[in-house]
């Protein structure tokens, strides 16, 4: 059973277009983290959220963990080819879990 | 060198080869991580090293031995694999144990077993 549902699986816009995508569980997380994995390198941190409805923004990706603490979403503003990526989320409960990811492609 | 090396980024072996993976981490942490990344699947931990110790084995198969000599280093010493253990070895460090989970991860090792 996959604890961190990441949606969509795949997403495909053109520059300059707006996306969110998320991260939902049934379980409770004292923090959770988002990654960006680009090919042929491992996951690298964007942020780190640990207060329900908490939001965090960094340049044009705002981040918001649910009051509950089951999910979150990120938010990209004008999107640019640099945000093509695999994007990663993970939640720490007694373990930790990562989700399978949303593959974000930005088309010039 | 900063940040996470593994070597080598790429391998090719046989169902009866015996390899290593290796990793270094040159930030000073305290815990180490190895992962499996396979395609449309979550990051799937396997060893757990904190300070040297393995802190957790999350039920990997017996053809998977890891190994840390010392908070730098952790190997993934690899024998008798099969097609499906084909996949991204990801190793990561953080300064100590989950650390909030605030992990640095290396490149990775694309491992293809034929």
């Amino acid at each position: 059973t996959q604890l961190l549902e990441q949606s969509p699986q795949f997403l495909s816009i053109q520059e300059g277009e707006n996306l969110t995508v998320y991260c939902n569980s049934s379980s409770v997380f004292s923090s959770l983290q988002w990654y960006r994995q680009e090919p042929g390198e491992g996951p690298v941190l964007l942020v780190t959220v640990v207060t329900g409805g908490e939001v965090k923004k960094l340049k044009r990706l705002t981040f918001q963990f649910g009051d509950a603490r089951k999910d979150s979403s990120l938010h990209i503003t004008a999107a640019q080819p640099g945000d093509t990526g695999l994007y990663l989320c993970a939640g720490e409960d007694n373990d930790m879990r990562f989700g399978a990811g949303t593959r974000l492609t930005v088309k010039p | 060198e900063t940040g996470v090396t593994q070597t080598p980024r790429h391998l090719v072996m046989g169902m009866t080869n015996k390899k290593s993976l290796k990793c270094e981490q040159h930030l000073g942490h305290n815990a180490m991580y190895w992962y499996k990344q396979s395609a449309k699947k979550p990051l799937e931990l396997m060893f757990v090293y904190s300070l040297e110790e393995r802190v957790e084995n999350n039920s990997v198969p017996s053809r998977f031995s890891p190994e840390c000599p010392n908070s730098s280093h952790l190997f993934l010493h690899l024998h008798t694999l099969q097609p499906e253990d084909s996949a991204l070895y990801l190793c990561a460090s953080s300064q100590d144990l989950w650390q909030g989970l605030e992990q640095y991860f290396g490149p990775g090792t694309r491992l293809t077993v034929t």
